[in-house]
């Protein structure tokens, strides 16, 4: 099983429409999560930390699910300029002041017009 | 305020060759990772640098990659003899503190031949 995984997409949306992603992660010792967005070969760009009460960012909206172990986002009214991908990533814990973060494969978002 | 700055951008070299890349923290920042995406693989952690000390390299592919951080701020990752599966975007990140949000660098392109 790998330790993070997302369902790689891509996902075709029409402008406007509300879109959402889940990812799961193998470790329940796992200390913190992320939300990071990559454009083509460009580096990833934090778009949001993601806390077990939920966290909202504008029309961005995180869930950490530590009982299942997944973390969600979802984006609301979207945007040609929200097509990129979406990288899962987690502080698995591993112990030992160890924090080197550990991502998900992505998942590719297209914006329709 | 200046982010994660790396050099060079772009490094193409022959099998058997050493190159060093560079990467310059957020100023003010203990933290310094670094990772590595392979083609069609996710990104990848290698080490992590507490000021000038090697918190955890567990993500060393082996002894052919060495990495500094003389004096706390700079890094370099040197690879040496290179080989054809070292190719790939390096990419380093530098975070306040520990279990905290790591801000990336534009990433080192290295395409070994």
């Amino acid at each position: 099983r790998k330790e993070v995984e997302q369902d790689p997409g891509p996902f075709n949306v029409p402008e406007g429409a509300t879109v959402a992603f889940n990812c799961t992660y193998s470790n329940s010792a796992s200390q913190s999560f992320f939300w990071y967005r990559q454009d083509c070969r460009k580096e990833p760009k934090l778009l949001m930390s993601v806390y077990s009460s939920g966290n909202e960012d504008g029309r961005f909206t995180a869930q950490l699910n530590r009982a299942s172990q997944y973390i969600s986002l979802l984006i609301r009214d979207s945007k040609l300029s929200d097509s990129a991908t979406y990288l899962c990533v987690v502080n698995l814990g591993r112990g030992g002041g160890a924090d080197g973060l550990t991502f998900g494969k992505g998942t590719h978002l297209i914006i329709q017009p | 305020e200046a982010g994660v700055t790396q050099f060079p951008s772009h490094s193409v070299i022959e099998k058997g060759q050493t190159v060093t890349l560079r990467c310059d923290p957020i100023s003010g920042h203990d933290n310094l990772y670094w990772y590595r995406r392979v083609m069609g693989k996710e990104i990848k952690f290698l080490l992590h640098f507490v000021k000038e000390s090697k918190q955890d390299e567990s993500g060393m592919p082996n002894n052919r990659f060495l990495a500094e951080r003389t004096g706390g701020t700079y890094s370099t990752l040197k690879v040496q003899p290179a080989e054809l599966e070292d190719s790939g975007v390096y990419f380093c990140a530098s975070s306040p503190i520990s279990w905290g949000e790591q801000y990336f660098g534009p990433g080192t392109r290295l395409t070994v031949t």
